[in-house]
């Protein structure tokens, strides 16, 4: 069974510009989770899709938003760049979303904001 | 404001010996608790997980131990192995008010082990 894809891997863009990224959960999970990876603070948490529907969100700004289309595929926006939204984006999916069905990760995309 | 807290950012331990990886959490609502390991350049993989109703679970050479009243979790991995070397992720849960859950992770503590 195919693993979490995520794409781009890297991305480099610049103070002020809008990114899409995008996950591609397992075959038949219905929940993708979004984390933001820094260092010195770990993953935080962005949102959880289920069915279309975001169920959960973290402390994040309005720039970020996500969606979730019906085979479950994901994307997260992130709109008017600044130079700390540069992170490790990684999303996660699972069977639907309690974390005692493990969850499993992407490779994640590695956004650059020059 | 960190709930989950693993207060040492690096961790070097010789191969054979035992590590143990600690964690803190503030937040007394969490009810499940877990390990990700995470090696370059890949996603944090799930390692071993405890619930709130107990104080031990073992996999292996991996044992994670909570400590509800100190709000305190430590993973112990006995022996240790060149290939344990990665970032560990402690994370925690509880239930919301939709009866699903989000995953709050610590900071991360890079293991490495010396042959």
């Amino acid at each position: 069974k195919a693993g979490v894809t995520q794409t781009p891997r890297y991305l480099i863009k610049t103070r002020g510009q809008q990114v899409t990224l995008s996950c591609s959960p397992i075959s038949g999970h219905r929940s993708v989770s979004w984390y933001q990876q820094t260092p010195g603070q770990g993953l935080q948490f962005l949102f959880e899709y289920f069915s279309e529907t975001q169920r959960n969100k973290g402390n994040f700004p309005g720039r970020f938003s996500g969606r979730q289309f019906s085979n479950s595929r994901s994307e997260m926006n992130v709109s008017t760049l600044e130079l700390g939204d540069s992170a490790l984006y990684l999303c996660a999916s699972s069977w639907n979303g309690n974390p005692y069905n493990e969850q499993f990760f992407g490779p994640g995309t590695r956004l650059t904001v020059l | 404001d960190q709930q989950v807290k693993q207060n040492s950012p690096s961790l070097s331990v010789q191969e054979g010996r035992i590590s143990i990886l600690n964690c803190d959490y503030t937040n007394s609502m969490f009810d499940y608790f877990l390990w990700y390991k995470k090696y370059p350049a890949e996603g944090p993989t799930f390692l071993i997980s405890i619930s709130s109703i107990k104080d031990k679970n073992e996999d292996g050479r991996f044992t994670v131990f909570l400590n509800k009243s100190a709000k305190h979790l430590s993973l112990h991995i006995v022996p240790s192995q060149p290939g344990d070397s990665a970032v560990y992720f402690c994370a925690a849960s509880a239930e919301s008010n939709f009866g699903n859950e989000k995953l709050t992770f610590g900071t991360g503590t890079r293991l490495t082990i010396i042959p």
